[in-house]
């Protein structure tokens, strides 16, 4: 799986989008960005996954740029329940998951 | 509905015993996980399987055996706990490599 490189820690204004870069240019052709977060100790969660058309959903739009390198998922107003740490994940044919450390996105009124 | 369940949610142990972990998912996914989250890392792959009978090691395995009896239950057995594996422990499931995965709550695992 691709190595995946995201800032430590943003922050975001209550009702503003909050927009999370994550880093993967050694991606390959196959793999697809995952995007899961973790509020407190909770379990993570799923948020969106793309290969490389931009995606959206209920939570959040997913953009991916024309080469694959890079992402950035999309929090189009983010609330005080957005507060996590966010987690990219590149991954391929393996069914497994490998998380990094996250950004810990601090939601802020 | 469907569903990821682990059990205990907190368990205190002594060094030295052996503990099992229980994870239990309805979904009939072949895919089932365990990670373990230690404060300051993110979460680190134990052991994983792709389907009945099947086990592989993660990244941090030394320590652990999980055995894959049926499609529902993972189990995640400590043969002799250390204060080392002293952690928060999720399991997860996923139908396939395109979807996404499911997370149990988390067992909190003492070992003193």
């Amino acid at each position: 799986d691709a190595k995946t490189t995201q800032p430590t820690s943003m922050d975001c204004a209550e009702g503003r989008a909050a927009n999370l870069p994550c880093n993967h240019s050694t991606i390959s052709g196959n793999e697809y960005v995952y995007w899961y977060r973790q509020i407190h100790s909770q379990g993570p969660q799923y948020i969106i996954h793309g290969l490389k058309n931009n995606e959206t959903n209920e939570m959040a739009s997913l953009i991916i740029t024309e080469d694959r390198k890079s992402s950035t998922l999309i929090l189009p107003h983010a609330t005080l329940r957005d507060t996590a740490v966010y987690y990219c994940i590149v991954t391929g044919t393996a069914s497994k998951l490998t998380f990094g450390t996250g950004t810990r996105l601090q939601v802020t009124l | 509905d469907a569903e990821i369940t682990q059990s205990p949610r907190h368990k205190i142990t002594e060094t030295g015993r052996q503990v099992t972990l229980a994870c239990h998912q309805t979904w009939n996914h072949n895919n089932m996980f365990w990670y373990r989250q230690d404060l300051g890392h993110g979460l680190r792959l134990i052991h994983y399987s792709y389907g009945v009978h099947d086990t592989n090691k993660g990244e941090v395995s030394d320590g652990y055996s999980v055995s894959r009896s049926n499609t529902e239950d993972l189990p995640l057995t400590l043969e002799s706990a250390a204060s080392s594996q002293t952690s928060v422990y999720f399991c997860a499931s996923r139908e396939h490599m395109n979807t996404e995965a499911f997370f149990g709550q988390g067992t909190r695992l003492t070992v003193v």
